[in-house]
């Protein structure tokens, strides 16, 4: 049973469009939501994170809109740039249990 | 302030070798985590411990794979008897354990090949 389910699975965008990548959960337990950035060969590094209290969070380029009633939360990167290329992972998390969920990745390319 | 070290970065074994992994987490960092990334996919939770503690070990298999965090020194996960199944990407993730604290900071990864 998958606990994150994350799409799309790849993504194009040109330089300075928005980047949208979505993620849904089913365990309404879960209360930590992190997106990470994985670039090849590299492991995963934290880009930003949302606990469900909030509805949004946007740290620069980068926000996180989250929908609790929907189960849904997702990533937006404004001005997208080719340094941007990367695969990106959604991730669920519940307090006292500490191990994450990843959703599968997305595969995206900022094109030039 | 050093990041989350793992070593060694590649590892190739062939069938039936033992594989050992090392992580040693962030400085200040008491709780390790090791997860598996197969190609082309998200990682999977592993196993969970704390200094001389397996916490979790819900996402290991059954036989062939331990692990350890010892009272000095780095994290171990050991692989007996490889098999190709085995080929992937391992990555260590470390927090400060504190009760509020849900981030874990991965390290590089260990990338084995069973050959």
């Amino acid at each position: 049973q998958q606990q994150v389910k994350q799409s799309p699975q790849s993504l194009i965008v040109q330089k300075g469009g928005i980047s949208i990548i979505n993620c849904a959960y089913e365990n309404t337990a879960f209360d930590y939501f992190p997106w990470y950035q994985q670039f090849p060969g590299k492991g995963p590094a934290l880009l930003i994170a949302i606990r469900p209290d909030v509805s949004e969070k946007k740290e620069g380029r980068f926000t996180i809109s989250f929908n609790k009633s929907a189960k849904q939360f997702s990533l937006h990167i404004m001005d997208s740039q080719p340094g941007d290329s990367a695969t990106y992972f959604c991730a669920a998390s519940m307090l006292g249990f500490n191990k994450f969920y990843f959703g599968s990745g997305t595969k995206l390319n900022v094109k030039p | 302030n050093a990041g989350v070290m793992q070593n060694p970065r590649h590892l190739v074994r062939r069938r039936g070798q033992e594989a050992r992994l090392r992580c040693s987490p962030m400085k200040g960092h008491s709780h390790v985590y090791w997860y598996r990334q197969l190609p082309e996919e998200g990682l999977k939770f592993m196993v969970y411990l704390q200094k001389e503690n397996i916490i979790d070990e819900s996402g290991m298999p059954k036989e062939r794979f331990s692990a350890e965090f010892p009272k000095e020194g780095p994290s171990i996960l050991r692989i007996q008897q490889v098999v190709r199944g085995d080929s992937a990407a391992y990555f260590c993730a470390s927090s400060p354990g504190q009760a509020s604290s849900y981030e874990q900071y991965f390290g590089p990864g260990t990338r084995l090949t069973v050959t």
